[in-house]
């Protein structure tokens, strides 16, 4: 079947506006995780759910950033009033069961702010 | 605050050796380990996984594990171009904490 999918592949907006990244983990995939990866460094941990459930969100920055996955599918991480130090990869993956290990990434979305 | 560590390389080997990369980590409960290979400009993928002591070979690959160093390695036999490309060391700890901690990586060049 088709892989993690991530929409937009590319986010270019403006200091203060809100941007909503999209994941589409593999079908089936239990677990789904956000993670950020800056130039020259591995991701970082961002927040993960189990099903719908948000499991763990220490990961985000500050208040500005909020995930969901309201019917364990199809998850969103909003970015709000974003700035420009927000710019980055933002990298989404997904695995089959809870136990967090052989996750699959999807193709990210760069985000720039401007 | 739990910590992985790796050499950022690039680490150049001939076309035909082998290549070995290396990560240790901080968290002693640490169960789980895994190798992830990462081209310029592309997603990380899943190579390689370990989670008992010693060594796992999958074709090419060998992981290798030694909990009580906190060391985890991986060999490349037989080194190829085309594994040129970032390799990361991620983490995941006990307890059900199921979130990978991943090092910076290691740059691997392989040259013809």
């Amino acid at each position: 079947g088709a892989g993690v999918s991530q929409s937009p592949r590319y986010k270019v907006t403006k200091r203060g506006q809100d941007v909503a990244l999209r994941c589409d983990p593999i079908s089936g995939h239990v677990s789904l995780y956000w993670y950020r990866q800056a130039l020259g460094q591995g991701p970082e941990f961002l927040t993960y759910f189990n099903y719908e459930a948000q499991q763990d969100k220490s990961g985000l920055p500050n208040d500005r950033f909020s995930a969901e996955r309201p019917e364990g599918s199809i998850s969103t991480l909003t970015i709000q009033r974003t700035e420009q130090r927000d710019s980055a990869m933002y990298r989404c993956a997904s695995s089959l069961g809870s136990s967090g290990g052989e996750q699959f990434f999807g193709p990210g979305t760069r985000l720039t702010v401007l | 605050q739990k910590e992985v560590e790796q050499n950022s390389g690039p680490l150049s080997v001939p076309e035909g050796a082998i290549a070995s990369l290396n990560c240790t980590y901080s968290d002693r409960g640490s169960q789980s380990f895994f190798w992830y290979r990462q081209y310029s400009g592309k997603s990380p993928e899943l190579i390689m996984f370990i989670y008992s002591n010693g060594d796992k070979e999958d074709g090419r690959f060998t992981a290798q594990l030694n909990k009580a160093s906190q060391y985890v390695s991986l060999l490349i036999r037989d080194s190829q171009p085309s594994d040129s490309a970032t390799y990361l060391c991620a983490v995941n700890s006990d307890s059900g904490y199921s979130t990978l901690t991943f090092g910076k990586g290691t740059m691997l060049l392989v040259s013809p």
